[in-house]
């Protein structure tokens, strides 16, 4: 199984900050990675697909990066709506696999 | 609007069986790969198993292998979990969520989880 890492776990930032949060797997997965957005007692959201691609509707300040074993989620200007746990998922080759979550708390 | 709706789940003691539902409108069922995911309290997320949007191929986690079902009935817009043997540590929130499409024959590689149900809670305790 391809094992997905992130880090940090927790982030504490506060509004307006950059943040960028990573993700690490265990062997190459091409480009094959999303990222959600979860806040509590919800179920999670899609942000990004195929590591760099914003899903509609998603704000700009979101970007995402790499490819092969390492990725980043980059908050440009961090809002108090961003306030949530962020996972990574690859979807590479079965069973698909999530990273254990970066949580972004307000600093 | 693309809808998902899991029901199904409760309480159900060690050994136990349940059968989750996930009913689903706004978009064409029987074209897209459909998968569950679940979430113990607390803990983060564990894809368990998807269907083809054919029926044809099912995929399962090995934490799940052998004691869950995946199936679908695309003429009621629905998708199934029949959950066997059920242990403590199956105690999670149980999502569905849409996979990747065939379309014509043509299926793309967007096997991300682009819209998701609210969950439905499975508590397996005695």
């Amino acid at each position: 199984d391809i094992q997905m890492t992130q880090s940090p776990s927790t982030l504490s930032a506060n509004v307006g900050d950059k943040v960028t949060l990573t993700c690490r797997a265990s062997q190459s997965i091409r480009s094959w990675l999303a990222w959600y957005q979860q806040k509590p007692g919800k179920a999670p959201h899609l942000l990004m697909y195929k590591a760099s691609i914003l899903e509609s509707g998603v704000p700009s300040r979101f970007s995402g990066s790499g490819s092969g074993t390492e990725f980043t989620l980059t908050i440009s200007s961090l809002q108090p709506d961003d306030f949530a746990t962020y996972y990574c998922q690859q979807y590479n080759s079965y069973p698909w696999t999530f990273g254990q979550g970066t949580k972004v708390e307000i600093k | 609007e693309v809808r998902l709706v899991e029901s199904g789940g409760g309480l159900v003691q060690p050994g136990g069986s349940l059968r989750l539902s996930c009913a689903a409108s706004g978009f064409t069922l029987s074209s897209y790969e459909m998968n569950w995911v679940r979430q113990a309290p607390g803990k983060g997320l564990e894809w368990i198993s998807n269907i083809s949007s054919s029926n044809m191929n099912t995929h399962y986690a090995e934490s799940v292998k052998g004691r869950f079902t995946i199936s679908r009935d695309n003429a009621k817009n629905s998708v199934y979990l029949q959950m066997n043997s059920l242990r403590a540590e199956d105690t999670a929130i149980y999502y569905c969520a849409t996979g990747g499409s065939c379309i014509n024959g043509f299926c793309d590689n967007d096997l991300y989880f682009r819209h998701w149900g609210q969950g439905t809670l499975v508590t397996v305790s005695s």
